[in-house]
């Protein structure tokens, strides 16, 4: 089973809101990814999660948090969004986090729309 | 600055042919080699990995990777209208810390 699931696949919201993305996965992956795809265009590394703790962080503006309560969980959480931070995001998670040699299974994505 | 660099196409083939995607990589120190296909709105989906020169065949779609000429190449046997798709390069870089996405070649089978 290679699945990563991720809440809500669609998610529409003002400047001022605060919401949350959710990701999950039950197959035992010790590193969890967020990405950022624009359309068409490939996607772009937001933050890397390796044992829950956040490795790396690709200069993301503070109004993007992530957070990983557990090892089967990562969150990204939203705050004062502006219109251009619409996108897919999307959460990926492989066996180890070994400098992109392993392999990443994605989530379906959230569709997100900034009003 | 390390590059992965994919023809945008798209790349038009008849059903029942073979389509040749391409892919080449600027990092020599570079391991890990990923296919994905993205249908329009979703999400990328591994199709294959490869790691050592040579080819890797699974079902349709033959992988070929040539470390010394530093390309990477995805095949697709018998394609099928469903095949259409964007289909995206990914390179481990050896001094970086993830992966490095070409920017995905379209593909469209027709009928």
């Amino acid at each position: 089973d290679t699945e990563v699931t991720q809440t809500p696949k669609h998610l529409v919201m003002g400047m001022t809101n605060k919401k949350s993305l959710k990701c999950e996965q039950h197959m035992g992956h010790r590193a969890m990814y967020w990405y950022k795809q624009k359309a068409k265009k490939p996607p772009e590394l937001m933050f890397v999660y390796s044992y829950e703790k956040l490795s790396i962080n690709e200069s993301v503006p503070s109004r993007f948090s992530p957070e990983c309560p557990n090892s089967s969980l990562l969150n990204l959480h939203l705050h004062a969004l502006q219109p251009e931070d619409s996108a897919l995001y999307l959460c990926a998670s492989s066996q180890e986090w070994r400098e992109g040699q392993e392999t990443q299974y994605f989530g379906p994505g959230t569709r997100l729309l900034v009003l | 600055q390390k590059e992965v660099e994919q023809n945008s196409g798209p790349l038009s083939v008849p059903e029942g042919a073979i389509a040749s995607l391409n892919c080449t990589y600027s990092d020599r120190g570079s391991q890990s080699f990923f296919w994905y296909r993205q249908y329009s709105g979703k999400s990328p989906e591994l199709i294959m990995f490869i790691y050592s020169n040579g080819d890797k065949e699974d079902g349709r779609f033959t992988a070929q990777l040539n470390k010394a000429s530093q390309y990477v190449s995805l095949l697709i046997r018998d394609s099928q209208p469903s095949d259409s798709a964007t289909y995206l390069c990914a390179v481990n870089t050896d001094s970086g810390y993830a992966l490095n996405f070409g920017k995905g070649t379209s593909l469209l089978v027709t009928p």
